[in-house]
């Protein structure tokens, strides 16, 4: 199956500055990477998602961005705010019908 | 509002005494699955089901039963619960079962003594 691994596992940084979150999955039939955000005690949520056929996407501060050759796909948050404090979580699916998860980022925003 | 629904949110049991968390959506999707939350683990899949009555192993099904009589419902089944089964779960659904964004419950904190 397929495997997700994501990194750092813990990340700090000062408000304001950026963040970078990497994954890399093993399977090439996997087509779809979305990334969830989950808060202290709430549900995973989506904030952003790349299918196979595109290389980047960006929405406001979050972009997303997808090496298919190298198998790797990272979330990039830009001027970070105290709300972005949370844990994140990358995933693949494909063709398996499963979805894998990444082991989680926790994300500590500074003021 | 369009929801998953979960319960129970908390659940303490002991060893042994069968339990079902029952996992309800009301977005008439097709795809359905269960996951639980352990730390440094991520999101492990233990079930999903991909219609009324398909239903297929995840990574981590071992010790758990589900079943899809309806396409809204998908009840995850733990026949003898063991302390190793304490955990975080997560129901989750989606309009079709890849290259969807999956929509989660509220979570489920089972606790077994």
């Amino acid at each position: 199956g397929e495997n997700v691994e994501q990194h750092p596992s813990t990340l700090s940084v000062q408000e304001g500055d950026s963040a970078v979150i990497k994954c890399t999955y093993s399977d090439s039939a996997s087509n779809y990477f979305p990334w969830y955000k989950q808060e202290l005690g709430k549900r995973p949520q989506l904030i952003i998602d790349i299918r196979s056929n595109v290389g980047e996407k960006k929405d406001q501060r979050i972009a997303v961005t997808l090496n298919k050759t190298a198998k790797h796909f990272s979330l990039h948050i830009t001027e970070t705010q105290p709300e972005d404090s949370a844990v994140y979580f990358c995933a693949a699916s494909g063709t398996g019908n499963q979805f894998y998860f990444g082991t989680g980022t926790s994300l500590t925003v500074i003021p | 509002e369009a929801q998953v629904t979960q319960n129970p949110r908390y659940l303490i049991t002991v060893t042994g005494k069968k339990l079902t968390v029952t996992c309800s959506q009301n977005m008439n999707h097709e795809y359905m699955s269960w996951y639980r939350q352990d730390p440094g683990l991520g999101l492990r899949q233990i079930y999903y089901s991909m219609n009324v009555e398909v239903t297929d192993k995840g990574d981590v099904p071992e010790g758990y039963k589900v079943s899809r009589k309806e396409k809204r419902n998908f009840p995850l089944i733990l026949e003898s619960p063991s302390p190793n089964q304490t955990s975080l779960y997560f129901c989750a659904s989606s309009f079709k079962s890849w290259n969807s964004p999956l929509h989660f419950g509220n979570g489920t904190r089972l606790t077994v003594t």
